[in-house]
């Protein structure tokens, strides 16, 4: 069974940092394009960042360009995004997606929530 | 920035079908098959129901099609059911990924 299990969420400071993780089970993590997507509280869904199978290509949102840094390590079946300057409007669910090859994301995790306040 | 624009709200009763329209900015929508769509049912994941404009994902039922007309697609739900109570939010890539605003499906 595919599974995503996020984690590193939490209250932070504006200007602080966290680093999320994401961890795979259940298929070839190093196969697949992966994906971070988030969700403010009651509002609709972002994406903010993308990584290819090897880790050599990343695209990111412009709201979040220069402050978030997708990585990834396969040997781990890990997925990381390291969030820095982190200000009161990103506050939100963050989201694991994996890429199905087609421009889509068929498997998603639980989310962790990151909280931006003072 | 490409945006792409869902109505807010869309209801129908038990057993009828709805449909929710996206439509596009930009061209994406209309010339290239990356338009998916999601369900997500509240304090819940989302969930891919449709990809490539018309596919559906193993496990999806049937009562889901998606469909195309020029820069605007569409999610039909035939034979409504309280279980499809939820939001559901188009997707396409255009440079990069953009989500509609999400539209909230009530069976009444």
């Amino acid at each position: 069974e595919v599974q995503m299990v996020e984690s590193g969420g939490g209250l932070v400071q504006p200007g602080g940092s966290l680093r999320l993780s994401c961890v795979a089970s259940g298929f070839t993590f190093r196969s697949y394009e992966m994906n971070w997507v988030r969700q403010a509280p009651g509002k609709g869904l972002e994406w903010i960042s993308y990584i290819s199978s090897r880790g050599s290509s990343m695209y990111y949102a412009d709201s979040v360009k220069g402050r978030f840094t997708i990585s990834r390590d396969n040997a781990n079946n890990s997925l990381y995004l390291q969030m820095n300057s982190l200000r009161v409007e990103d506050t939100a669910i963050y989201y694991c997606a994996r890429d199905d090859g087609g421009n889509s994301w068929d498997h998603w995790g639980q989310g962790t929530l990151v909280t931006v306040s003072s | 920035q490409s945006a792409l624009t869902q109505p807010a709200s869309v209801s129908g009763s038990p057993g009828q079908s709805i449909t929710i329209s996206c439509t596009g900015t930009t061209s994406y929508v209309g010339n290239y098959n990356l338009v998916s769509w999601y369900q997500q049912h509240p304090g819940k994941a989302p969930k891919l129901i449709i990809y490539e404009v018309t596919n559906r994902p193993s496990g999806v039922s049937n009562r889901f099609s998606g469909s195309r007309s020029g820069n605007t697609a569409s999610l039909t739900i035939s034979g409504l059911q309280a279980e499809d109570e939820a939001d559901y939010y188009c997707c396409s890539y255009a440079g990069t990924w953009f989500f509609g605003g999400g539209t909230k499906v009530t069976v009444l």
